[in-house]
């Protein structure tokens, strides 16, 4: 069964950085690309990140492009966001998700960690 | 930027046919895939590739779509079927969700 746990949310200042983890079980982990989604509270779901299976390519929405970093550890099954200049609209909770098999889509989410970025 | 639009909310009695649209310009030539999303969940892929259902995911729900537009039917609708629904699907240098529809059953 495939299970996601997402970490490392919490309260940051207008300008901080902050470290999101995500630890994966349950399938082949490089054989999937892996994605963070976020979502505000009352908002729709929103894509922040791609990263592909042997970590050669990566995608960025283009609210984060340039802020953050997506990046994995195959040998331990896990992977990161790395969120620098956080703005307050970065406030939302964090998904982590495997993809669904073809390489462009979600397939499976973890239950999120939220991040609020507040002064 | 672009759009994938979505009417805001859908009602239908228990046992009736619910019917979800998305719109977007690049649908023609990109998959269209759909979340459910229960309150305080996470959202969950019922319909992936236009039409094709992970495991698990109750038979009726299917998909569908044609020319600018994808569509998530749900026949003979329950009430645990309520919640929001998002399309999701791509264009060039985008990936978006739909505005989502909020499925009400009573």
């Amino acid at each position: 069964e495939v299970h996601l746990v997402e970490s490392g949310g919490g309260l940051v200042r207008p300008g901080g950085s902050l470290r999101l983890s995500c630890t994966a079980s349950g399938f082949n982990f490089d054989h999937y690309s892996m994605y963070w989604l976020r979502q505000a509270p009352g908002n729709r779901p929103e894509y922040v990140s791609g990263i592909n299976g042997i970590a050669n390519s990566t995608h960025y929405g283009n609210s984060v492009q340039g802020r953050f970093t997506i990046s994995r550890d195959n040998s331990k099954n896990m992977v990161y966001l790395q969120m620098d200049s956080l703005r307050l609209e970065d406030t939302a909770l964090y998904y982590c998700a495997k993809d669904g098999g073809s390489g462009s889509y979600p397939g499976q989410w973890g239950q999120g960690t939220l991040v609020t970025v507040s002064s | 930027s672009y759009e994938l639009t979505q009417p805001p909310s859908v009602s239908v009695s228990p046992g009736q046919t619910a019917t979800i649209t998305c719109s977007g310009s690049a649908l023609p030539k990109r998959y269209a895939h759909w979340y459910h999303q229960k309150s305080g969940r996470a959202p969950v892929l019922v319909i992936y590739e236009d039409n094709k259902r992970p495991s698990g995911v109750s038979q009726r729900l299917s998909g569908s779509s044609s020319g600018t537009m994808a569509t998530l039917t749900i026949t003979g609708a329950q009430v645990a079927d309520e919640g929001d629904y998002y399309c999701y699907s791509t264009d060039v240098d985008a990936v978006v969700f739909g505005g989502g529809t909020r499925l009400t059953v009573l």
